[in-house]
């Protein structure tokens, strides 16, 4: 079936370092991939999203790719800041099961001055 | 931007009693409410769809009598938890879907049965 596989945290990088969080899938037919953040005590929000191969999301400084040859969506920002510690979601939403959305495990990224 | 509420977010029970969950869209009218849940390092799981004024719809493995979903109106919808037992302690997460059919989610419900 459907599934996500993201990185396992938890991340913790100094600011205005080069982040990248893995995320590969495995899906049926032609998925849309997303990325969703939750930060502290909120709940999750869309970051960015892809709908189709070789689509790039991006947002806040985040950029993911869809590759369909090598299955991955791998969130990626050059410099990060102590406001983006959060909880990062890798998730697909599968196109021929009623638009079902599958997600990752979650990734903790902590961000230190 | 849209916002869904979802109480408690945290909520510690005796194995054995049921607990309610709510959520609720504050802006908009959710036609499509759904529940997931997650444990420790594990992904966020797909519960059960429910529809307003209509049944939930279970996913495979989930006990449709133990988790009990009611989405009464366009804005509302509830998740109980019957007779919880400790390996029903998780994280449980609500999102609704309007109109524009972007999802929104809720900030989640620690539930610790002790």
């Amino acid at each position: 079936g459907d599934s996500v596989t993201q990185m396992e945290g938890p991340v913790t990088l100094s600011e205005e370092a080069f982040l990248t969080i893995n995320c590969t899938y495995t899906a049926t037919g032609y998925p849309s991939l997303f990325w969703y953040v939750q930060y502290p005590g909120e709940g999750l929000q869309l970051l960015l999203k892809a709908t189709k191969a070789d689509d790039k999301g991006s947002n806040k400084g985040f950029e993911a790719t869809y590759r369909k040859e090598t299955t991955s969506f791998h969130l990626e920002k050059g410099s990060v800041q102590v406001s983006d510690s959060a909880v990062y979601f890798c998730a697909l939403r599968a196109t021929n099961t009623g638009n079902q959305f599958y997600f990752g495990t979650g990734t903790s990224l902590t961000v230190i001055p | 931007g849209a916002v869904v509420s979802q109480h408690p977010s945290w909520v510690i029970c005796k194995s054995g009693t049921s607990v309610k969950i709510e959520c609720r869209s504050l802006d908009f009218q959710a036609t499509t409410m759904f529940w997931y849940r997650q444990f420790p390092k594990q992904s966020l799981m797909l519960m059960a769809t429910s529809n307003e004024g209509s049944k939930a719809t279970y996913e495979q493995g989930v006990e449709k009598d133990k988790f009990l979903i009611n989405h009464a109106s366009l804005t509302l919808s509830t998740l109980t938890v019957t007779s919880a037992h400790p390996e029903d302690s998780s994280f449980y997460i609500c999102s609704a879907r309007g109109a524009s059919e972007k999802l929104f989610f809720g900030s989640g419900t620690q539930l610790s049965v002790l």
